[in-house]
């Protein structure tokens, strides 16, 4: 079945550099890739999502990157704010079955 | 706000015992998803309805089971609790196929077993 790898598992930065997180995931036909962000004690919130038919999708200052022949995909944030602090999660899902498969989630840390 | 609403939003019990927690979706969407989440760690997909039917089981307990009713509102019944089951449940409602839009999720329900 599908697996979603991410990493790092924590990642610290300083306010105003850039931050990137990676996702990998197993399944070739899996076409769609949103990015959750949840902040401390709250729900999970979709911040961005790419088609397979796309390579490359940006809002301000987030965008993310897919590269569908080594299968993977990134989330870039640009010029961190603390308010940026949060965990990501990536996932990735096949139209056929509707399964989100989820990555395990990246703790963002930044230092003012 | 989401539109998703789940009730309640805290719950200490002891264990052995068994709870019921409530999810409403966004008005029009027809799937329901569970989700669990302990302290610090990802989310752990536990069951999906779509439109009253059990459409996708992920690693959900034999002690839990769901079901989504007629009127597409869902209940998760978490039984014979252990103090591992504290964590908090997400629902998340989305449209007939997640690929087409978000996923939205409801606030939570913070489950704590003593």
């Amino acid at each position: 079945g599908e697996n979603v790898e991410q990493h790092p598992s924590t990642l610290s930065v300083q306010e105003g550099d850039s931050a990137v997180i990676k996702c990998t995931y197993s399944d070739s036909a899996s076409n769609y890739f949103p990015w959750y962000k949840q902040e401390l004690g709250k729900r999970p919130q979709l911040i961005i999502d790419i088609r397979s038919n796309v390579g490359e999708k940006k809002d301000q200052r987030i965008a993310v990157t897919l590269n569908k022949t080594a299968k993977h995909f990134s989330l870039h944030i640009t010029e961190t704010q603390p308010e940026d602090s949060a965990v990501y999660f990536c996932a990735a899902i096949r139209n056929s079955n509707y399964q989100l498969i989820w990555g395990a989630g990246t703790k963002l840390i930044i230092k003012p | 706000d989401s539109g998703v609403t789940q009730t309640p939003k805290h719950l200490i019990t002891a264990t052995g015992q068994r709870v019921t927690l409530r999810c409403s979706p966004r008005s029009g969407d027809l799937s329901v998803y569970w989700y669990q989440q302990s302290l610090d760690q990802g989310l752990q997909f536990l069951i999906q309805y779509y439109n009253g039917e059990e459409r996708a089981k992920g690693n959900i307990l034999e002690r839990f089971s769901a079901q989504q009713f007629p009127d597409l509102h869902s209940e998760l019944n978490l039984s014979s609790l252990e103090l591992g089951d504290s964590a908090l449940y997400f629902c998340a409602s989305g449209g007939l196929a997640v690929n087409t839009g978000e996923l939205f999720f409801g606030e939570g329900s913070r489950l704590t077993v003593l």
